[in-house]
């Protein structure tokens, strides 16, 4: 069975830094690109970031490039997304999510999300 | 950058057909998938490449795309599909785009 469980999140000042993290088993996590997707307070879904399954190639969205990094241990079956310089417009429930290869395919399975509140 | 327009909110009688859109003027050219989100809960993969139904989801849900419009139906619909529902597509030049999301109300 497929399983992500995220964790690191809570509350943090602005400008603070967070590092979550997501625990990947039920599947071969190194043959899979990784992908982090956000969800402010009742709003809609945002993607974040994107990994490939070697680690080679990461991309972010324009909202958190420079400050958010994204990356892999696959001897650890963990996916991480270092947040720096953080704003109050980047609380929300981060899901990390599988997605087969960068590019057009699915997310096929979500996390339960780990909440940050940045927040003074 | 690319925007997928859904209407806020779809209402529909139990037993009845919903029918979720996602518009954008060159949606023919990518692949669509649909989330289902309910409350509390993490998103659930519903349909991919338009019209692909994962395993588990039955098969009451089915995807299409048309034009300008994708669009996810749900017949026979019962309390259990009431839910937030995303669109979403990856275009080369803004990665990974969501819908903002259709809150299926049944009456």
């Amino acid at each position: 069975e497929v399983r992500l469980l995220e964790s690191g999140g809570g509350l943090v000042q602005p400008g603070g830094s967070l590092r979550l993290s997501c625990a990947a088993s039920g599947f071969t996590f190194s043959t899979y690109a990784m992908t982090w997707v956000r969800q402010a307070p009742g709003k809609g879904l945002e993607w974040v970031s994107v990994i490939n399954d070697s680690g080679s190639h990461t991309d972010s969205a324009d909202s958190v490039k420079g400050r958010f990094t994204v990356s892999r241990d696959n001897s650890k079956s963990t996916l991480y997304l270092q947040m720096n310089s953080l704003r109050a417009d980047d609380t929300a429930m981060y899901y990390c999510a599988r997605i087969r290869v960068v590019g057009a395919e699915p997310f096929d399975f979500w996390g339960q999300g780990t909440l940050v509140t940045v927040s003074s | 950058s690319y925007v997928l327009t859904q209407p806020p909110s779809v209402s529909v009688a139990p037993g009845k057909t919903a029918r979720i859109t996602c518009e954008e003027n060159n949606i023919g050219s990518k692949s669509v998938h649909w989330y289902q989100q309910k409350p509390g809960q993490a998103p659930v993969l519903v349909m991919y490449y338009d019209s692909d139904r994962p395993s588990g989801i039955p098969d009451r849900f089915s995807g299409s795309k048309s034009g300008n419009t994708a669009a996810l139906t749900i017949t026979r619909v019962d309390a259990g599909d009431e839910a937030d529902y995303y669109c979403q597509v990856w275009d080369r030049t803004s990665d990974y785009v969501f819908g903002a999301g259709t809150k299926v109300i049944v009456l």
